[in-house]
């Protein structure tokens, strides 16, 4: 079956604009992950989804940032006043939920803010 | 104080010889999840191995195994007979408790394959 789609896969920005991110899980999967990757760093969690509720939204950077899900599918990830620090890899991951040990992986949207 | 540490930020070894990569881990939850996810240069992030905390085993998934030493809190990547192929970057990962919630990582190590 598909996996974990994200789009755009590129987004070329201007500092101070919006931007929306999107991540469609693989189907069924309840649990769904948003990750950043700055350049040659490792992941930094951002949020987590288990259904249409975030229980946990301790990893967003600043209050530009925010989330949500509908329909227990597809998520979008809003900045708002992008920075040129918000350059990175975002990356989207969906399990099937609760004691689920993978996590599969989208390929990411490269944001590059100017 | 980090969670995950991974102390081998690169590591160059030749082909068909074994690799062991580093992981440490600090958490005071009995029960927790270990993963290694593998990092091609196209990006994607490939699942490889899970280790739980209360599994007796060592885990095993082809040439990959995980050598868990709780007390150590330990939980080192073996790959044996590596591949070119295998030329990526490599992150530990960790699930604390049972609640299917953030998965932290480490730094990653980077493994450069030699023909």
């Amino acid at each position: 079956g598909a996996g974990v789609s994200q789009s755009p896969s590129n987004k070329v920005t201007e500092k101070g604009k919006d931007v929306e991110l999107r991540c469609d899980p693989i189907s069924g999967h309840t649990a769904l992950y948003w990750y950043r990757q700055s350049l040659g760093q490792g992941l930094e969690f951002l949020i987590y989804f288990q259904g249409n509720s975030a229980p946990d939204k301790s990893g967003l950077p600043s209050d530009r940032f925010s989330a949500e899900r509908t329909g227990g599918s597809v998520s979008t990830l809003t900045i708002q006043r992008t920075q040129q620090e918000d350059s990175a890899v975002y990356l989207c991951a969906s399990s099937l939920g609760r004691n689920q040990e993978t996590q599969y992986f989208g390929p990411g949207t490269r944001l590059l803010v100017l | 104080a980090q969670k995950i540490t991974q102390t081998q930020p690169g590591m160059f070894v030749q082909e068909k010889e074994a690799v062991t990569l580093d992981c440490t881990y600090d958490t005071s939850d009995p029960s927790y999840g270990l993963f290694w996810y593998k990092q091609p240069s196209s990006g994607e992030m490939i699942f490889l191995i899970y280790q739980g905390s209360y599994d007796q085993q060592n885990a095993t998934e082809g040439r990959y195994s995980l050598n868990f030493q709780k007390a150590r809190k330990s939980a080192n990547l073996v790959i044996s007979a590596s591949q070119l192929g295998d030329s990526a970057m490599y992150f530990c990962a960790m699930r604390e408790g049972w609640r299917d919630d953030k998965i932290i990582f480490g730094k990653g190590t980077r493994l450069h394959i030699l023909p």
